[in-house]
């Protein structure tokens, strides 16, 4: 079974600082991952997703994820966090299983960001 | 084109009464699940539909049924809530590829934010 971990349950970084979230996985396939960000009682966004190729992936709203197979991780970054960003971020995993993909979500982080 | 979208946005209840979680999405998905968002545990699959006319058990199925209705409905119905089951659920859609093991995504509506008192 797969599984997620997101360390960090909550990041407050300085506006126009550079962002890095964090996110572990459990898989023994090379797995389908991705990141989605959650804004104050809104759905999920999709920001970008790895399914294979290129293991730097980019992302919308400037975001970008890089897999590593190594250290079972696929952090995301931003160079220059908006005031915009404030919000809650989720790696989720995606695996194959009776016929549809499961897929299964981190606790999440909440970002914050400060003048 | 609307996405996925869902109804209602909020809802109380009392315990013991039912209520029904309608979601539709207009991208011709065959896939169609229904997830809840409780503080701390990120999303939890409560049921999911792979195609039309097939409905499955997910991680939380306990309390809940679901009806695909057609290809862009899918539907979850409480029979007799509980406090247990306030959270906010989210219903989601996935186009599923031709060949199993492929690529996919799957897109999220807004959102049903549900209180059991």
């Amino acid at each position: 079974a797969q599984s997620v971990t997101q360390p960090d349950i909550h990041i407050t970084v300085s506006e126009g600082a550079s962002l890095e979230l964090r996110c572990n996985y459990s898989y023994g396939a090379t797995p389908y991952l991705f990141w989605y960000v959650q804004s104050p009682g809104q759905g999920l966004q999709l920001l970008l997703k790895y399914f294979s190729g290129d293991t730097l992936v980019q992302g919308i709203k400037g975001f970008e994820a890089e897999f590593k197979r190594s250290q079972s991780s696929f952090n995301l970054r931003k160079p220059s966090v908006h005031w915009s960003d404030a919000a809650e971020y989720f790696c989720a995993v995606g695996a194959w299983s009776g016929g549809y993909q499961k897929v299964t979500f981190g606790i999440g982080t909440k970002l914050q960001v400060i003048p | 084109n609307a996405g996925v979208t869902q109804t209602p946005k909020f809802q109380v209840l009392k315990t013991g009464q039912s209520m029904t979680l309608q979601c539709a999405q207009d991208m011709n998905h065959n896939s169609m699940y229904w997830y809840r968002q409780d503080p701390g545990m990120g999303l939890r699959l409560i049921y999911y539909s792979a195609s039309e006319g097939t409905t499955d058990k997910g991680e939380v199925p306990n309390g809940y049924n679901v009806s695909r209705l057609n290809k862009r409905e899918f539907s979850l119905r409480l029979e007799s809530a509980a406090p247990s089951q306030t959270s906010v659920y989210f219903c989601a859609s996935s186009e599923v590829p031709t060949l199993a093991g492929g690529e996919d995504t799957q897109y999220f509506g807004p959102g049903t934010r549900l209180t059991v008192l």
